[in-house]
Parts: structure tokens; sequence; C-alpha cells
């Protein structure tokens, strides 16, 4: 059984650009939720994808955005990047809406705004 | 490793011995607890998992101790072993409906072949 699947797995970008970020579930999962990861701020939750709806948002800025289509798998995009989102990025699925009890991490994309 | 922060706690261990991992959270709402494992390059790993019901859960080689009048959490490992080199995180969450974890800040564990 595949895992999730987090594309690409290193991305380098340039301050003011915007990046798109791929994550597909498990099979079967219809939940996806991302995480930001800095040494700095740790783990943060960004947001959580349910039947192709944001069921809940994290404390970040507007700039953070996500999507999730009618196949589970799901894309967030950064706008106008700063040097701060370096970061790594992870997404988690689950079955159920919240199901945070099954949630799997994918291995996550390393962003790196210069 | 890409989860290694500057401050985050280390703990170094002897290869066969008993290792220790603390945590204290900070939302007495919370009644669910997980501890991941996170190794470099990969995301996080389930381990073990508690409710706020028990204060005792255990695992193949490891187990989770919850103290809700401190708001602690620990997790121990029974006879550590090289492959338990990683990052170990606690998570809690407030349950159904919550949709979200929120993390510690990470203990990175060596262990000393």
């Amino acid at each position: 059984k595949a895992g999730v699947t987090q594309t690409p797995r290193y991305l380098i970008k340039t301050r003011g650009q915007q990046v798109t970020l791929s994550c597909s579930p498990i099979s079967g999962h219809r939940s996806v939720s991302w995480y930001q990861q800095t040494p700095g701020q740790g783990l943060q939750f960004l947001f959580e994808y349910f039947s192709e709806t944001q069921r809940n948002k994290g404390n970040f800025p507007g700039r953070f955005s996500g999507r999730q289509f009618s196949n589970s798998r799901s894309e967030m995009n950064v706008s106008t990047l700063e040097l701060g989102d370096s970061a790594l990025y992870l997404c988690a699925s689950s079955t159920e809406q919240g199901a945070i009890y099954g949630y799997t991490f994918g291995s996550g994309t390393r962003l790196t705004v210069v | 490793g890409e989860n290694v922060g500057l401050h985050l706690p280390t703990l170094s261990v002897q290869e066969g011995d008993n290792s220790i991992i603390n945590c204290a959270y900070s939302n007495s709402a919370s009644d669910y607890f997980i501890w991941y494992k996170q190794e470099s390059g990969k995301g996080p790993q389930f381990i073990i998992d508690i409710r706020s019901n028990m204060d005792k859960r255990q695992g193949q080689r490891v187990t989770v101790l919850l103290n809700k009048t401190v708001k602690h959490l620990s997790l121990q490992i029974a006879a550590t072993q090289p492959g338990d080199s990683a990052v170990y995180f606690c998570a809690e969450t407030s349950g159904a409906g919550s949709y979200q974890l929120t993390f510690g800040k990470g203990t990175k564990l060596s262990v000393i072949p």
C-alpha cells in the first residue's frame, strides 16, 4: 500500500515568488492536513481539507492557501514568498474528517526561499 | 537533519539502556496524546498514543505515561537500539472536532553503540 506522497521533495524559490506543493494521500483517505516544520517554531498546523472543503485553518497569513481535488489529492500554495517561509512542509492523510487517530505523514517538501 | 533545531533538547543513551523522553503540555482540555518519531529526511511516524482517561499505555518496547495533574507526558523506550536514534515529538489534541494536532518542540535521542 503506497504511503502519502509529497512532491517535489526539494524546492528553491526566490523571495516574492509563489510556490505550489502537492500531496497525494493514501488510497481511501479523504482527509488531508498540512503542517509547517521549522527549527524555531517546530511543527505548526496550516489547514485541513476533507471532501474538497477546508475544515480548519491554523494561524497563518492569507498568503498560505490550499485546495483539495475530487480524488482527495491536495495542493498548498504560498504566494509572495518570504525568507521565513523556508521550512519543511508536511502533509498527513487520514480516513475521516479530523481523524487524527489515523494520521499518516508524508516525507515532506523542503522549501528554501533565497 | 531537517528537523534539528538550534535549541532542541538532546538525550544520549547507551545501546541497551532504557530511555525516558519527557513532554509538558499546556492545554488542560487536551484529551488525546500521541508520540511521534521523526528520522532525518522523513515525516513523523506514529509510535504510541494515549487517551486522557488512562495514565499508562504499553506497546512493543515503548510505554507512555500521562500525568494530567501536572500536564506531563513521558515516553519510555526499553532496551534502546541504534535504530531508535531520531527526534521524538509529543502531540496533543482536544479530540473529535479538533481537526489538528499541537506538537511539542521535540527531543533528539542519540543512541551510543
